[in-house]
């Protein structure tokens, strides 16, 4: 079935380096893949999504880039502040709504 | 922007009981519903796409039967837990899709079943 694998499952990062966390889709149908952040206790916040006839799409210190061939995308984030810190799930859709998720990484920016 | 209303924020019953959470679309319309149970520290699976008008559409694994939801207006989706289990604890969140501003979630509702 669809599948979408995410990683790291956590990761750790001096505040100023950049993060990036990579996903990988199974579904060959998919054709968006929006990126979410999600505090703990609260709903995912859309930050930035992509859809497949880009290869790439940036948002100040927030990126994203799509590899179709590989069905893999990841998120970059550049500067990273302490308030970077939350769970990061990606999720792939093939244009029916519905959304899978990947399994989350918790991003933790050390001061 | 779409803004997703869900009730309760959280909700404490007893094993046994049944439990209605209640997800509204506020500013638009949304024909379709999504329903995802989330874990501690683990991922959102999608539960059911709940249609307006029409039966849901529940994930493999999902009992249809204990997780009952309705879809009366274009604006309201409800998931009742019936019989609820201490397993059944857990973080619910809808999501409804809005033309202009896409996927948004609902606040959330965490479950504890004693």
């Amino acid at each position: 079935g669809e599948n979408v694998e995410q990683h790291p499952s956590t990761l750790s990062v001096q505040e100023g380096d950049s993060a990036v966390i990579k996903c990988t889709y199974s579904d060959s149908a998919s054709n968006y893949f929006p990126w979410y952040k999600q505090e703990l206790g609260k709903r995912p916040q859309l930050i930035i999504d992509i859809r497949s006839n880009v290869g790439e799409k940036k948002d100040q210190r927030i990126a994203v880039t799509l590899n179709k061939t590989a069905k893999h995308f990841s998120l970059h984030i550049t500067e990273t502040q302490p308030e970077d810190s939350a769970v990061y799930f990606c999720a792939a859709s093939s244009g029916t709504y519905k959304y899978i998720f990947g399994t989350g990484t918790r991003l933790k920016v050390l001061a | 922007g779409a803004v997703v209303s869900q009730h309760p924020s959280w909700v404490i019953c007893k094993s046994g009981t049944s439990v209605k959470i209640e997800c509204r679309s506020l500013d638009f319309q949304a024909t379709t519903m999504f329903w995802y149970r989330q874990f501690p520290k683990q991922s959102l699976m999608l539960m059911a796409t709940s249609n307006e008008g029409s039966k849901a559409t529940y994930e493999q694994g999902v009992e249809k039967d204990k997780f009952l939801i309705n879809h009366a207006s274009l604006t309201l989706s409800t998931l009742t837990v019936t019989s609820a289990h201490p397993e059944d604890s857990s973080f619910y969140i809808c999501s409804a899709r809005e033309r202009t501003y896409g996927y948004t979630f609902g606040s959330g509702t965490r479950l504890t079943v004693v």
